[in-house]
């Protein structure tokens, strides 16, 4: 039972284009969500987060939208450059547990020069 | 220093060995997480470390033995591995108790290939 969800398996953009990544969730207990980039070989590295009492972080190029009533989070990056080609996972975490982090399976993205 | 640090980077091992994987930081996080990636994979959560007394077991076998000597070390303990339990293991860390930023961080992981 996947409780964050990815349904974008890749995604290719245009340097200088947007990317949007999107991420469900189904557990209505999740009240904090990271995203993570990850290249081949290394640990997830940590980009952006955003609480549940937002809906909307913004860090440089890196936007996360969060829609709470349809448990539904994206990831928009402006504007895309070739360096942000890599894996991104959502993720999801419930502050009252042990921070558990539950993983989306990941969107590849691939920007193209 | 903001930093996971892991070691080793690549390990092989015999199903007969007995070997650790390491992981350090001086972050003051008390919360020290392992997590299991295969490939094409989410991470999987395996143990969590709160305060240096572990706090969740996600029903791992055996044959993995966590240990937290102190609030900065975490270690993996493997011994009479499978095959299937070839992976990247990540360990990683995180602030406790609620708040906008956990700075939960990850280390690069140990390649393990069990032969």
């Amino acid at each position: 039972d996947q409780q964050v969800k990815q349904n974008s398996p890749s995604l290719s953009v245009q340097e200088g284009r947007i990317s949007i990544l999107n991420c469900d969730y189904t557990n209505s207990m999740f009240d904090y969500f990271l995203w993570y980039k990850k290249y081949p070989a290394e640990g997830p590295t940590f980009l952006i987060s955003i609480s549940s009492i937002k809906d909307k972080n913004e860090d440089g190029r890196f936007t996360v939208f969060l829609n709470k009533s349809a448990k539904h989070l994206s990831l928009h990056i402006v504007p895309s450059q070739p360096g942000d080609s890599a894996v991104y996972f959502c993720a999801a975490l419930s502050s009252g547990g042990y921070q558990k982090v539950t993983f989306g399976i990941g969107t590849k993205l691939q920007v193209i020069p | 220093d903001t930093e996971v640090t892991q070691t080793p980077k690549h390990l092989v091992m015999g199903m007969t060995n007995k070997k650790s994987l390491k992981c350090e930081q001086h972050m003051g996080h008390r919360a020290m997480y392992w997590y299991k990636q295969k490939a094409k994979k989410p991470p999987e959560l395996m143990f969590v470390y709160s305060y240096e007394k572990l706090s969740i077991n996600e029903s791992v076998p055996s044959r993995f033995s966590p240990e937290c000597p102190n609030s900065s070390l975490l270690n993996l303990h493997l011994h009479a591995l499978q095959p299937e339990d070839s992976a990247l293991y990540l360990c990683a860390s995180s602030q406790r108790g609620a708040g906008l930023n956990y700075g939960y961080t990850f280390g690069s992981g140990t390649r393990l290939t069990v032969v």
